[in-house]
């Protein structure tokens, strides 16, 4: 099946930097990539779409200057939290639907942020 | 506006007796029903999919689900569960007829098999 990889698998950062996360396609190319956040034992919250060449799609109420969201490639979409803080400690997961099917998504394995 | 249920936060089952996790879902179109499983600190695994056709879709891991329109339910299932099946279990739908649509999930079911 489609392979997607996120880069790093957890990181810890002081507030107030900034943190980067990769998501990748790693065989095949995907034009829309999603982007959720996850908190302990709870569901997948949808963040943003991710266009490959264009402005992502920001859910209501996610704020778009503060989780920077760039498509640059057909294989690669970042994710940059910008000025951190505690409270956005949290899981962030990235997925791409399957280029073979058009239906079901594939998820990266997910990035585990620790603000302090 | 779609929508899905997951009504229990927690299933426990005895090894090697059958398992179910229900879910429930709203969708204006034609729904693309999906389930995935999460373990700890990871991603998620896509483990079956109902698109179209046969009502009882078979997946990953020997699990199974049943598409039911009238309950508007797609029940996950397995006839034997196993210890390592322990995770937590998301459902998932999406508008068949949007293509660029956005995949909605479940608040999730913790799976427990006890040996």
């Amino acid at each position: 099946g489609a392979v997607v990889s996120q880069h790093p698998s957890w990181v810890i950062c002081k507030s107030g930097t900034s943190v980067k996360i990769e998501c990748r396609s790693l065989d095949f190319q995907a034009t829309t990539m999603f982007w959720y956040r996850q908190f302990p034992k709870q569901s997948l919250m949808l963040m943003a779409t991710s266009n490959e060449g264009s402005k992502a799609t920001y859910e209501q109420g996610v704020e778009k200057d503060k989780f920077l969201i760039n498509h640059a490639s057909l294989t690669l979409s970042t994710l940059t939290v910008t000025s951190a803080h505690p409270e956005d400690s949290s899981f962030y997961i990235c997925s791409a639907i399957s280029p073979l099917t058009n239906t079901e998504a594939f998820f990266g394995q997910g990035t585990r942020l620790t603000v302090v | 506006a779609q929508s899905v249920a997951q009504p229990e936060d927690q299933v426990n089952v005895a090894e090697g007796n059958p398992l179910t996790v229900k879910c429930t879902y709203s969708v204006s179109g034609n729904p693309y029903l999906f389930w995935y499983v999460q373990y700890p600190n990871r991603g998620l695994q896509f483990l079956l999919k109902y698109i179209t056709g046969d009502n009882l879709v078979k997946g990953s891991y020997g699990f199974e689900a049943e598409f039911n329109k009238s309950q508007t339910s797609f029940h996950l299932k397995k006839p034997s569960a196993l210890v390592s099946d322990s995770a937590l279990y998301f459902c998932a739908v999406r508008d068949g007829g949007n293509q660029g649509g956005k995949l909605i999930f479940g608040q999730g079911t913790e799976l427990s098999v006890k040996p």
